[in-house]
């Protein structure tokens, strides 16, 4: 069974356009986070979710929303997609132990 | 959490060990090093840590200078499928969960030569 779970693998769309990529953990763990990752390889937290709780949220534009159903879901809603967006998406929760990280969602805007 | 220093890439023939260093010596008494790898188009994966001293399990040995302002994490038998970026990082002590997350800095690139 994958821990962490991420749909869809890949996404190409058109700029201006609404997407989701949804996040499930079967770990039983309370944080779960979205990080992003560049081209040039850097690996960024965007945000951090406790117990359906927001509470790291980077320097990122507020076209990206993050929810939390519950707390072995965190989905990352994006508006108005740019250029700029391209890039992989890492899910990743933890508990008492460690990260688990999800195999990411290439995203490309094109 | 405290900065690491890496370096950029580093070659290890296959079947030999492959030696990663790490410079943190800004690390606070309560900041454990972490080693975690990226392999390509794929998530990171968690290593192996340790707070002072030194640490071996299925994956990896972990050994941490006495005054802990480096560390090495060494893979005794690198295969190809080692071939990853391998990411060092210090943060504090765990505490049940919390919501920090993890600071990823450049981590090394380290090629397994066949």
């Amino acid at each position: 069974d994958t821990a962490v779970s991420q749909t869809p693998k890949y996404l190409v769309t058109q700029m201006g356009n609404d997407k989701s990529i949804k996040c499930e953990q079967n770990l039983g763990h309370d944080t779960m986070y979205w990080y992003k990752q560049d081209s040039k390889k850097f690996l960024k937290i965007m945000f951090s979710y406790n117990n359906k709780e927001l509470i790291i949220n980077e320097t990122v534009p507020n076209r990206f929303s993050p929810k939390s159903p519950d707390k072995a879901h965190l989905n990352l809603h994006i508006n108005s997609l740019e250029l700029g967006d391209s890039a992989v998406y890492f899910c990743a929760s933890s508990g008492v132990g460690d990260y688990t990280f999800g195999s990411g969602t290439r995203l490309t805007v094109v | 959490d405290a900065k690491t220093t890496q370096p950029t890439s580093m070659d290890c023939a296959e079947g030999r060990a492959a030696n990663l260093p790490c410079n943190h010596s800004t690390i606070s008494g309560n900041e454990y090093v972490y080693w975690y790898r990226q392999i390509h188009s794929q998530g990171p994966q968690y290593i192996i840590h340790g707070l002072k001293n030194n640490e071996t399990n299925e994956m990896a040995s972990l050994i941490i200078t006495e005054d802990r302002k480096s560390s090495t994490l060494i893979l005794p038998h690198a295969t190809l499928r080692d071939t990853a970026v391998y990411y060092c990082i210090v943060r504090v002590a765990w505490s049940g969960g919390g919501a920090d997350g993890l600071t990823f800095g450049k981590g090394t690139h380290l090629i397994i030569q066949p």
